[in-house]
């Protein structure tokens, strides 16, 4: 069965340093992953994404992520965290052909001074 | 890059009435859209699928007597909530795939979201 799996419900960090979300994905085909950020009462924002090539993958707002197949992961980061980075993020995943995503439950944010 | 718009973006209405929310994509075509629902604090969760000129298909658990999906045409679905009641409150988002090649791969099909529509059932 497909599934996202985001092991931290909420993480809170100090402004200005590094931040590590989990992201595991469990997929039967070669995976197309995503990143999104939701901020209250908004819609989606994508991040970033990761069709194949490089597993190193650069994003919007100082992101990135790192694809590593052998641990089924596609754990986002940021060097320094900014107070305007708290919000909600979510993995996806997703196939070729019109399939749909399948989102992991998410991990709130919190930055503070 | 692709847009995809929805209207409304905000619906408040009275328990028993219907609700319809259109999901557009403005400068693609697309044969497929999903419809998802989010509850407050919770992931998204995939609906059905949207197609055009036929049925639609219904995830598991969803009444698909309830909510009613039309793809009228390749650049529109609707999404009808029919006898609308409180548990129905969530906000509604729809995405729709745009076909187009990366790094050697033939295809793939990057999904595009809609701004969502946060309904409100008193």
């Amino acid at each position: 069965a497909q599934s996202v799996t985001q092991p931290d419900i909420h993480i809170t960090v100090s402004e200005g340093a590094s931040l590590e979300l989990r992201c595991n994905y469990s997929y039967g085909a070669t995976p197309y992953l995503f990143w999104y950020v939701q901020s209250p009462g908004q819609g989606l924002q994508l991040l970033l994404k990761y069709f194949s090539g490089d597993t190193l993958v650069q994003g919007i707002k100082g992101f990135e992520a790192e694809f590593k197949r052998s641990q089924s992961s596609f754990n986002l980061r940021k060097p320094s965290v900014h107070w305007s980075d708290a919000a909600e993020y979510f993995c996806a995943v997703g196939g070729s052909g019109n399939t749909p995503l399948v989102f992991g439950k998410g991990t709130r944010l919190s930055v503070i001074a | 890059g692709a847009v995809v718009s929805q209207h409304p973006s905000r619906v408040i209405c009275k328990s028993g009435t219907s609700v319809k929310i259109e999901c557009r994509s403005l400068d693609f075509q697309a044969t497929t859209m999903f419809w998802y629902r989010q509850f407050p604090k919770q992931s998204l969760m995939l609906m059905a699928t949207s197609n055009e000129g036929s049925k639609a298909t219904y995830e598991q658990g969803v009444e698909k007597d309830k909510f009613l999906i039309n793809h009228a045409s390749l650049t529109l679905s609707t999404l009808t909530v029919t006898s609308a009641h409180p548990e129905d409150s969530s906000f509604y988002i729809c995405s729709a795939p745009l076909r187009g090649t990366s790094g050697g791969l033939s295809s793939y099909n990057e999904q595009f979201f809609g701004p969502g529509t946060r309904l409100t059932v008193l």
